[in-house]
């Protein structure tokens, strides 16, 4: 059972246009979200995260969003750029840094000059 | 932000054979560390949870006799493949906490991960 998805396997975005990479997420308890970036044969980096008590959390060209009545999180890069081609995973926490993460299957972004 | 360092990045072996991958936390001490395995176009898949001076902690499904995990120091994790096949081909990664923490900031440091192709 997967407990946290990501539905698009892939996402091409024109070059200074939006990127919105989607996340649902099944369990209430989750209580910290995390965004990883990912290329080829590298582990992931850690690019931006949201406490579930937040419903947005903003760090330069990337914004979280967190809904969670509807258990749906977003992940927005404005402008997109061609470095930011990769696959971007999402993860969820419950409690301290301690506990593991749980990711979806990734969604891999290609920004397009 | 704190390195994580893996060795090897990429190692070929016979079926039957053991194999040890290392994760080192470089500049921060880390009393946890997880091991992921990712295959091909599917998500990291939590492994295992080690503990520095005691057992690690397997996740359902994860034979602990085939995959040996050792935390024996606050720096160093290793997993050893033992009689590895073809079937444990796959993508391994780490990842450790600071064990202070960053304030305000609690995301795990990923190692660049190993790649083990069993033939």
């Amino acid at each position: 059972d997967q407990q946290v998805k990501q539905n698009s396997p892939s996402l091409s975005v024109q070059e200074g246009r939006i990127s919105i990479l989607n996340c649902d997420y099944t369990n209430s308890m989750f209580d910290y979200f995390l965004w990883y970036k990912k290329y080829p044969a590298e582990g992931p980096t850690f690019l931006i995260s949201i406490s579930s008590i937040k419903d947005k959390n903003e760090d330069g060209r990337f914004t979280v969003f967190l809904n969670k009545s509807a258990k749906h999180l977003s992940l927005h890069i404005v402008p997109s750029q061609p470095g930011d081609s990769a696959v971007y995973f999402c993860a969820a926490r419950f409690g301290s840094g301690n506990t593991p993460l749980v990711f979806g299957k990734g969604t891999r972004l290609s920004v397009i000059a | 932000g704190a390195v994580v360092s893996q060795h090897p990045s990429r190692v070929i072996c016979k079926s039957g054979t053991s194999v040890k991958i290392e994760c080192r936390s470089l500049d921060f001490q880390a009393t946890t560390m997880f091991w992921y395995r990712q295959f091909p176009k599917q998500s990291l898949m939590l492994m295992a949870t080690s503990n520095e001076g005691s057992k690690a902690t397997y996740e359902q499904g994860v034979e602990k006799d085939k995959f040996l995990i050792n935390h024996a120091s606050l720096t160093l994790s290793t997993l050893t493949v033992t009689s590895a096949h073809p079937e444990d081909s796959s993508f391994y990664i780490c990842s450790a906490r600071d064990r202070a923490g960053l304030a305000g900031v609690y995301e795990q440091f990923f190692g660049p991960g190993t790649r083990l192709t069993v033939l």
